[in-house]
């Protein structure tokens, strides 16, 4: 069962502020990770899959950075705005196969206060 | 990209009966996912949907509790059986096509 943490469970943003979180996961047998934002009765949607140790991702005011020797992934919300508030998940594959079966944090709670 | 949808969005129930959800994709998939999310707890998949044959459960989770259906590329369901309040959660479908997985809007249960 791969061990997957993320911090903190729930977070307060004045709106116009910069965030950040964790993910953390086990450093041996890496293929991916990939981060999901999850908005209240809407579908998870995916933000990026990072593969390579080093890697920096950008989306918009939205970025991801990936150290797979210590285990663990960012996630950088620039200048917070009240449709960033969501649950961010990190998840990860079993393999290096494909993205099926997906194995999930328990996420980071956002909310942004206007 | 895969447009998932799923009924109901939403349903209370009482404990003792069993609820049906369905997943329906707008194109033909492989693979089917059902996952849920008990409060406070991650995403955990529940089954993996089969078309044509039986679903292959994860550890914890056993046929007789979730029925899952795949008549065909585009549809499945989960039944959630002899539900009891440690059933209530938030229930997804998920596909994966051209190697990215989607979701469905989930459906949130509750059970009295």
């Amino acid at each position: 069962i791969l061990n997957v943490e993320q911090s903190p469970q729930s977070l307060h943003v004045q709106e116009g502020d910069s965030t950040n979180f964790t993910c953390s996961f086990p450093s041996s047998n890496f293929y991916a990770l990939h981060w999901y934002r999850w908005e209240t009765a809407k579908s998870p949607e995916a933000l990026f899959v990072m593969t390579l140790n080093g890697d920096e991702k950008k989306k918009g005011r939205i970025s991801a950075t990936l150290n797979t020797k210590e285990g663990y992934s960012y996630l950088y919300i620039k200048g917070s705005q009240p449709e960033d508030s969501a649950t961010y998940l990190c998840a990860f594959p079993p393999s290096n196969f494909g993205n099926e079966k997906l194995t999930f944090g328990t996420g980071t709670r956002l909310t942004i206060i206007p | 990209s895969a447009v998932i949808s799923q009924k109901p969005s939403r349903d209370i129930c009482q404990r003792g009966t069993s609820l049906t959800i369905q997943c329906q994709v707008d194109s033909q998939v492989t693979m089917m996912f059902w996952y849920r999310q008990q409060p406070g707890q991650s995403l955990t998949l529940i089954a993996t949907a089969n078309q044509g044959s039986e679903a292959t459960y994860e550890s914890g989770f056993v046929i007789d509790k979730f029925p899952i259906s795949r008549p065909n590329l585009t549809f499945s369901t989960l039944t959630v059986s002899n539900m009891s309040p440690e059933d209530s959660s938030i229930y997804l479908c998920s596909v994966v096509n051209s190697y990215e997985q989607y979701f469905g809007p989930g459906t949130r249960l509750t059970v009295t």
